[in-house]
């Protein structure tokens, strides 16, 4: 397994339009993570799925974007409608449920663009 | 309001030199400390983890020491080189596994 992969890498879009990401996560991780990213921040926490059941969402995630983790396995995170305000680096995360608190590995991110 | 702070400058050191880096954090009551690495236009990658009862961890030129008192976090780089120039994130949870980022220091090693 060559590690947590997301896309696209890049995405540009108008105002208004509708996106959708793709995260895969390590294969044998049930915990999966999203992230948003701007610049000089760090990542702030959006949601947590463990196998398919979304565990926690953050008052962050408005109503605009809806994340799914079918069987388990990938994950997409839609935005809708999407606003300049939404620009910003979306990071995926996975982990083991074994041995605790265990730390998450990070995919590469998706960089939106909102024009 | 909850708070995670790290230093907000940028850090420049000499290469050999020992980089220390702080997290300090307000109204959290974290089960453990976690700290990433983060390279420009990358996800950032694990480094180290501490829980709540440990007072110090190590690994090869890495230190994390945690003092749960004084809601800080120490993040040592001995023997500095230029490879360690990146951005460092401090991260907890007070409970779950959804974590809380700083906005990172910037580690410049120069030769």
């Amino acid at each position: 397994d060559t590690g947590v992969s997301q896309n696209p890498r890049h995405k540009i879009t108008k105002r208004g339009q509708n996106v959708t990401f793709r995260c895969d996560p390590i294969s044998e991780h049930n915990r999966l993570y999203w992230y948003r990213q701007t610049l000089g921040q760090g990542p702030e926490f959006l949601t947590y799925f463990q196998n398919e059941a979304q565990l926690e969402k953050s008052r962050l995630l408005s109503d605009r974007f809806s994340a799914e983790r079918p069987k388990g396995s990938f994950s997409t995170l839609e935005i809708q409608r999407t606003e300049q305000g939404d620009s910003a680096m979306y990071l995926c995360a996975s982990s083991s449920e074994s041995g605790g608190y265990n730390e998450q590995f990070f995919g590469p991110g998706t960089r939106l663009t909102v024009l | 309001s909850q708070k995670i702070e790290q230093n907000s400058e940028a850090l420049n050191i000499q290469e050999g030199k020992t980089a220390t880096l702080t997290c300090n954090y307000t109204n959290y009551s974290p089960a453990y400390l976690q700290w990433y690495r983060q390279d420009p236009g990358r996800g950032p990658v694990f480094l180290l983890l501490i829980r709540e009862n440990e007072k110090e961890k190590r690994k090869e030129r890495l230190k994390v020491t945690f003092d749960t008192t004084l809601k800080q976090s120490l993040f040592h780089i001995t023997a500095s080189q230029p490879a360690d120039s990146a951005t460092y994130l401090c991260a907890l949870a007070n409970s779950g596994y959804a974590l809380n980022f700083g906005k990172g220091t910037s580690l410049l090693v120069t030769p």
